[in-house]
C-alpha cells in the first residue's frame, strides 16, 4: 500500500522562507512530485524529484532522501500568491505511472 | 507548459443519471490519466490509459466508470449510473516524456 503523510497546515510570513515535509512508504517508488493547487482549482506541477538531491527552481527547491522516505519542498521569498495548498504525491513503480497524493498542507502567507 | 481543456467546467445530474466527462489533450501523448478529488480531500487515482488501453484502474474505478478516446482524439470517462458520492471535481492529466503530469482544469460534478 501506499501511505503519504504531510503537515495538514502551516502560516509563515510574506518575505520568509518555509519548509514542507513529506514523508512516504510506498509499495515502488520511481519519483516524488510537488503541486500547488489554489482553492478550486486544479493541481499545477512545480517540482519533480527521481534521484536524491536538491532540485532549485526560481524560489521553489525540492529535496529527496530515498533512503528515508523523505522529501521537503521549500519555498523562499513568500508572496501572498503563495497561500495555497501543496501536494505531495508519489508515483509507484509498479503501476502505470500513476501518482499517489498525500492530503496536501495548506499554507497560509500573512503580512 | 503543455495544456489540456476539460468540458464542461460544471456538470449537474440527478442521482442514477449517466455523465460523460470530455478531455482534450492539445498535443499527442500516448499516457493519460483520469483523477478525482472529492471536496476537502486528497486527489485520487482513477485509472490510466496508454497506447488506447486501460493501463492501470484503481479500487475505485469499478464496473459503472468506462473511459475512451472514441476519435483518437478526445479522451472520456463515463459514469453510467451517477450515485451522490461521485460528486467531485474530475481531473484529466496527460504526461510528458519526462514523466511529469500535468492536470487540465478539472469538471465539477454535482449529483443530486
Amino acid at each position: 500500500g501506499q501511505n503519504i503523510d504531510q503537515p495538514t497546515e502551516m502560516t509563515a510570513t510574506e518575505g520568509a522562507i518555509v519548509q514542507i515535509n513529506c514523508t512516504y512508504q510506498t509499495s515502488g517508488f520511481n519519483g516524488l512530485f510537488w503541486y500547488q493547487q489554489h482553492a478550486g482549482e486544479a493541481p499545477t506541477f512545480l517540482s519533480y524529484n527521481v534521484l536524491d538531491g536538491l532540485e532549485e527552481k526560481g524560489r521553489f527547491s525540492s529535496f529527496l532522501s530515498r533512503s528515508k522516505g523523505y522529501s521537503y519542498l521549500l519555498l523562499k521569498e513568500l508572496q501572498m500568491k503563495d497561500s495555497a495548498s501543496y501536494l505531495c504525491a508519489v508515483r509507484d513503480w509498479a503501476g502505470a505511472n500513476n501518482l499517489f497524493f498525500g492530503t496536501g498542507t495548506r499554507l497560509t502567507v500573512i503580512p | 507548459e503543455p495544456e489540456v481543456t476539460q468540458t464542461p467546467s460544471h456538470q449537474v445530474t440527478q442521482m442514477g443519471q449517466e455523465v460523460i466527462l470530455r478531455c482534450v489533450p492539445i498535443s499527442n501523448h500516448l499516457y493519460f490519466y483520469w483523477y478525482r478529488q472529492i471536496l476537502g480531500q486528497k486527489v485520487e487515482f482513477l485509472v490510466s490509459f496508454y497506447n488506447n488501453e486501460i493501463s492501470e484502474k484503481s479500487e475505485i474505478f469499478d464496473d459503472q466508470f468506462s473511459v475512451e478516446r472514441p476519435d483518437g482524439s478526445n479522451f472520456t470517462l463515463k459514469i453510467r449510473s451517477t450515485k451522490l458520492e461521485d460528486s467531485a471535481m474530475y481531473f484529466c492529466a496527460k504526461q510528458q516524456g519526462s514523466g511529469e503530469q500535468y492536470f487540465g482544469p478539472g469538471t465539477r460534478l454535482t449529483v443530486t
